[in-house]
């Protein structure tokens, strides 16, 4: 599985977009983009993933480089219920399914 | 729908006792994944089953034993208790090998060893 980089901490003011990046510069062609999150230590929580073309869902969207070497995570209007570690995995389609994580960025939205 | 289900929620242990973390899904999935997250830490990868009849090691395997019971469950066994196994586990399931699904979280079993 390809390696991804993420920073420690954001901070976001609440209603405004939250920009989650993510480096993932020795991804392969058949490897998924995939985030997850994790609130007060419960069980993450799925919130979208991408092969190459962007994607939205009723949670965020997804913005995946050309190169596919990065990519960003939005919530669009970030609310204090968001606050959480953000979790950007890289997996391919040959692996059990697996997910490895890395040590994610913790979100912290503000009022 | 009750999603991944883990039992017991809580456990203390003394070092050296053995116990067996359960893990049942009602999805139907093929691939089942112990996971352990110790405090300010991401999630390692303990032991996966793509399906069932099969397990394998993940990331961090030592001092644990799995079995893949029937389709439904899962289970995690520690042999022999150590403090280095606080942590808070969480079993996942999901559609699995080949296919760009997600896979769903149990509310985790918060262990201490003592």
């Amino acid at each position: 599985d390809a390696k991804t980089t993420q920073p420690p901490s954001m901070d976001c003011a609440e209603g405004r977009a939250a920009n989650l990046p993510c480096n993932h510069s020795t991804i392969s062609g058949n490897e998924y983009v995939y985030w997850y999150r994790q609130i007060h230590s419960q069980g993450p929580q799925y919130i979208i993933h991408g092969l190459k073309n962007n994607e939205t869902n009723e949670m965020a969207s997804l913005i995946i480089t050309e190169d596919r070497k990065s990519s960003t995570l939005i919530l669009p209007h970030a609310t204090l219920r968001d606050t959480a570690v953000y979790y950007c995995i890289v997996r391919g389609p040959n692996q059990g399914g697996k997910l490895i994580f890395g040590q994610g960025t913790e979100l912290s939205v503000k009022p | 729908n009750a999603g991944v289900t883990q039992t017991p929620k809580f456990q203390v242990l003394k070092t050296g006792q053995s116990m067996t973390l359960q893990c049942a899904q009602d999805m139907n999935h093929n691939s089942m994944y112990w996971y352990r997250q110790d405090p300010g830490m991401g999630l390692r990868l303990i032991y996966y089953s793509a399906s069932e009849g099969t397990t394998d090691k993940g990331e961090v395997p030592n001092g644990y034993n799995v079995s893949r019971l029937n389709k439904r469950e899962f289970s995690l066994r520690l042999e022999s208790a150590a403090p280095s196994q606080t942590s808070v586990y969480f079993c996942a399931s999901g559609l699995g090998s080949g296919l760009n699904t997600e896979a769903f979280f149990g509310q985790g079993t918060r262990l201490t060893v003592v």
